[in-house]
């Protein structure tokens, strides 16, 4: 019954590859989210999407996309994948913005 | 924007209270988040608490809010081992994206 899921949880890939990352949240809630973590932790968004509306991080790179077949589920694909885009990437979900947000357990993507 | 402060470690002895602090620059953030972040895990919500709040508490947990200096603070009771981890402050207002601090690695010595 885990709440919000992501797989897979680690992902090593070589660079200029292009993968996806999927999350599917089971709280019923409105508003799912992408944050990269770097090696020392920092934590950045990098996507909000509540109700269809995608909210982006101007700083995101547009080699990554958000995909939201449903409600439910926030895929994220990367496109030619770069060294600097190693880190732990984590979806969250929450009832609405400024809602407290509950996390997935983390894919470490690593680019070599 | 909004920038959220923390310092980045803190060590104490097991059986200590540990107080964790957080600064944060938007007068207008009402709603304030404390998440703990175990190794190769996700974050875990711990506590809020919201801006017409001084104070609350649950069980170890203490938060206090001090609006006037923009200074939230988590006091973790009878620290244990078990509470070694990442903190992490998060503020937000309503219809906003959270805005996390850098983190606090809290490391608990026996």
């Amino acid at each position: 019954d885990t709440a919000v899921s992501q797989t897979p949880k680690y992902l090593v890939t070589q660079m200029g590859n292009d993968k996806s990352i999927k999350c599917e949240q089971n709280l019923g809630h409105d508003t799912m989210y992408w944050y990269k973590q770097d090696s020392k932790k920092f934590l950045k968004i990098m996507f909000s999407y509540n109700n269809k509306e995608l909210i982006i991080n101007e700083t995101v790179p547009n080699r990554f996309s958000p995909k939201s077949p449903d409600k439910a589920h926030l895929n994220l694909h990367i496109n030619s994948l770069e060294l600097g885009d190693s880190a732990v990437y984590f979806c969250a979900s929450s009832q609405a913005l400024a809602y407290e947000q509950y996390f997935g357990p983390g894919t470490r993507l690593t680019v070599t | 924007g909004e920038d959220v402060e923390q310092s980045l470690f803190l060590s104490v002895r097991e059986g200590d209270s540990s107080v964790i602090n957080c600064t944060y620059t938007d007068s207008s953030s009402t709603y304030l988040y404390w998440y703990k972040q175990e190794p190769g895990a996700g974050l875990q919500l711990l506590t809020y608490i919201f801006s017409n709040m001084d104070m609350k508490q649950d069980q170890r947990l203490t938060v206090l809010l001090n609006k006037k200096d923009k200074h939230l603070s988590l006091r973790i009771a009878d620290t244990q081992t078990g509470d070694s981890a990442i903190y992490f402050c998060a503020v937000t207002t309503s219809g906003q994206n959270f805005v996390f601090g850098p983190g606090t690695r809290l490391s608990v010595l026996p």
